[in-house]
């Protein structure tokens, strides 16, 4: 089956520490997207990418980094300069960025920084 | 900038009918997507309108008019599966999708 997988699941770390989130698709898109859910607030976008070894920054990248070396894989490395970082992350993926096509979500990660 | 703007929750019964808001004003237009989204889950895809009018899907529909930055998505015969959240979101002239801050439906027996 198609769809896209994020792991993992629930995720806990000290402050100060790096951690990398885990976006993996098999649906063959171009487009690739990382999202922040808060509690009373729409989804927010971190960053995005067109296509491979390309990224670019949306409303909130300060604090976190990607890459984009693999079509199916989009990493989200969230940094210790991000201060506020507990939060859903939901990965998301799209035949193309300026197609008439709707974007597929992973089941998201939460991570907890104590 | 863009703004969203939809209700933070609403309350129906089984088997009726519930009208959710959304308008909007952003830079640019390239459609208006409806998700569902159940608590600690992946929203999933509802409906897209580009043009103006209602797209109807079973017991959704969506309703977009563009001169007045509105659209509604109206769930009809409502189940106790229907309890989520519904995120509006607005596809701007750079084609990033912008959110709303979601409306909590809760559907009562």
């Amino acid at each position: 089956d198609g769809g896209i997988t994020q792991s993992p699941k629930y995720l806990f770390r000290k402050e100060g520490q790096n951690v990398t989130l885990s976006c993996e698709q098999n649906l063959n898109h171009d487009a690739m997207y990382w999202y922040r859910q808060d509690p009373g607030q729409g989804l927010r976008l971190i960053y995005y990418s067109q296509i491979v070894n390309d990224f670019q920054k949306g409303d909130i990248a300060e604090g976190y980094s990607v890459s984009r070396e693999k079509k199916e894989s989009f990493p989200l490395t969230v940094t210790s300069a991000q201060k506020n970082p507990t939060a859903f992350y939901l990965c998301a993926s799209s035949i193309e960025l300026t197609g008439f096509d709707e974007q597929f979500f992973g089941p998201g990660t939460r991570l907890t920084v104590l | 900038g863009q703004n969203i703007d939809q209700p933070t929750e609403m309350t129906a019964t089984e088997g009726a009918i519930v009208q959710i808001n959304c308008t909007y004003q952003t830079s640019g237009f390239n459609g208006l997507f409806w998700y569902q989204q159940h608590a600690g889950e992946a929203p999933t895809f509802l409906s897209y309108n580009v043009l103006d009018g209602l797209e109807e899907k079973g017991r959704f529909s969506s309703f977009l008019s563009r001169s007045k930055g509105y659209s509604y998505l109206l769930l009809k015969e409502l189940q106790m599966k229907d309890s989520a959240s519904y995120l509006c979101a607005v596809r701007g002239g750079d084609y990033k999708l912008s959110f709303g801050a979601g409306t909590t439906v809760t559907v009562r027996a």
